[in-house]
């Protein structure tokens, strides 16, 4: 089945650096990739929808320039939190359209804490 | 209005009991809905695709409402196991993914 690995599964880093949380399709090509962000207790939110070869489209109140995503290849795509700041702290999860009946498959989320 | 609407939780139920989720959507021209569960800390995995003529696998039923604009998922004989967040997923078409907010389901022996 199609296949998500997400990396890194927990990052803990300081204020004011930088992040990269790569996301690639294993068996199948992501031509599309979704990014999402999950607070505590609340649900999943679509971040920016990346295409490869092509600038990323981003949701209404995202900053483009502090989450900057690279969609280089078929089966990769990288999300960086460029001057992580506490409130950034949360669970990154990346998605991806490949399976043949439509669903998504995402990929095993990378929790953020910025101390 | 919310663009997904999930009955809110928690739901509580005994292991055994039959439990039921909706989930409303607002954009008519959707095409496609999904129920997926996410446990705590974990990424959400596809529990089933949700078609018109409705779908049942093992102990799951999933059913579609158009006309109504919303989704269901039944679980008979709940486990133990069952016990995690249900999210309801609506693609509208294009890049546009939504996801409802989750209804959490407690089971207890």
């Amino acid at each position: 089945g199609a296949v998500v690995s997400q990396h890194p599964s927990w990052v803990i880093c300081k204020s004011g650096t930088s992040v990269k949380i790569e996301c690639r399709s294993l068996d199948f090509q992501a031509t599309t990739m979704f990014w999402y962000r999950q607070f505590p207790k609340q649900s999943l939110m679509l971040m920016a929808t990346s295409n490869e070869g092509s600038k990323a489209t981003y949701e209404q109140g995202v900053e483009k320039d502090k989450f900057l995503i690279n969609h280089a290849s078929l089966t990769l795509s990288t999300l960086t939190v460029t001057s992580a700041h506490p409130e950034d702290s949360s669970f990154y999860i990346c998605s991806a359209r490949g399976r043949n009946d439509g669903g998504y498959t995402f990929g095993s989320g990378t929790r953020l804490t910025v101390v | 209005r919310k663009e997904v609407e999930q009955d809110p939780g928690p739901f509580n139920v005994p292991e055994g009991a039959t439990v039921a989720f909706n989930c409303t959507y607002s954009n008519s021209a959707s095409q496609s809905f999904f129920w997926y569960r996410q446990d705590c800390r974990k990424e959400p995995k596809l529990l089933m695709s949700v078609y018109s003529s409705g779908n049942e696998d093992g102990r799951f039923t999933a059913q579609l409402n158009r006309a109504s604009q919303y989704i269901s998922l039944l679980i008979r004989d709940s486990k133990l196991s069952d016990s995690a967040t249900y999210l309801c997923v609506v693609y509208t078409g294009g890049f546009k993914t939504i996801f409802g907010a989750g209804t959490r389901l407690f089971v207890k022996a």
